[in-house]
């Protein structure tokens, strides 16, 4: 079956701007994640959804971020006001359930000129 | 404060050998376990995890070791193969380790090279 998917695969964007990152868990998935990988760095837990709420966000770095999956199943990570610090791989992990093997997609690669 | 950590950034090894990739961790509330390879360009792919419960998890040629009262893990690959060259990345997650429900904290990740 398919795996997680990712879109777009690279965003190049100015200082200010405002971005939208797309993910596509595996089908029949509950739990979906958001992580952040800087040069040189692991990935870094952003959020985590269980269905259709945010059951914790506890590692979104500021109030210009923000992530919604209003059906349950695909997720935007939406990135306000972005700065060149805000560029780096942004990936995307769904589970089966709380607890379970994550699987991830391939990651947006965000540059923030 | 790094709570997983990778302290060999990198790791050359030869065909055939045995690779050894060495994972600490400090939170004593992580209880379970995994291991990442990621090659460039691409997500990072699950390998093999193992619960608290236990102190071995072997799956053909990965074995992962908990050592629980040394806070330690480690992967071992045998024999080693070129398409194990990759950089491999350690994490953990626990119900009440803090930093997000279930979301995984991860080490800096090591290169392991695969020498022909």
């Amino acid at each position: 079956g398919a795996g997680v998917s990712q879109t777009p695969s690279n965003k190049v964007t100015e200082k200010g701007k405002y971005v939208e990152l797309r993910c596509d868990p595996i089908s029949g998935h509950t739990a979906l994640y958001w992580y952040r990988q800087s040069l040189g760095q692991g990935p870094e837990f952003l959020i985590y959804f269980q269905g259709t709420g945010a059951a914790d966000d506890s590692g979104l770095p500021n109030d210009r971020f923000f992530a919604v999956r209003p059906e349950g199943s695909v997720s935007t990570l939406k990135i306000q006001r972005t700065e060149r610090g805000d560029s780096a791989v942004y990936l995307c992990a769904s589970s089966g359930g709380a607890q379970e093997t994550q699987y991830f997609g391939p990651g947006t690669r965000l540059l923030v000129l | 404060d790094q709570q997983v950590k990778q302290n060999s950034p990198s790791l050359s090894v030869q065909e055939g050998r045995i690779s050894i990739l060495n994972c600490d961790y400090t939170n004593s509330m992580f209880d379970y376990f995994l291991w990442y390879k990621k090659y460039p360009a691409e997500g990072p792919t699950f390998l093999i995890s193992i619960s608290s419960i236990k102190d071995k998890n072997e799956d053909g040629r990965f074995t992962v070791f908990l050592n629980k009262s040394a806070k330690h893990l480690s992967l071992h690959i045998v024999p080693s193969q070129p398409g194990d060259s990759a950089v491999y990345f350690c994490a953990a997650s626990g119900l009440h380790s803090g930093g997000g429900a279930d979301g995984l904290t991860f080490g800096k990740g090591t290169h392991l090279i695969i020498q022909p």
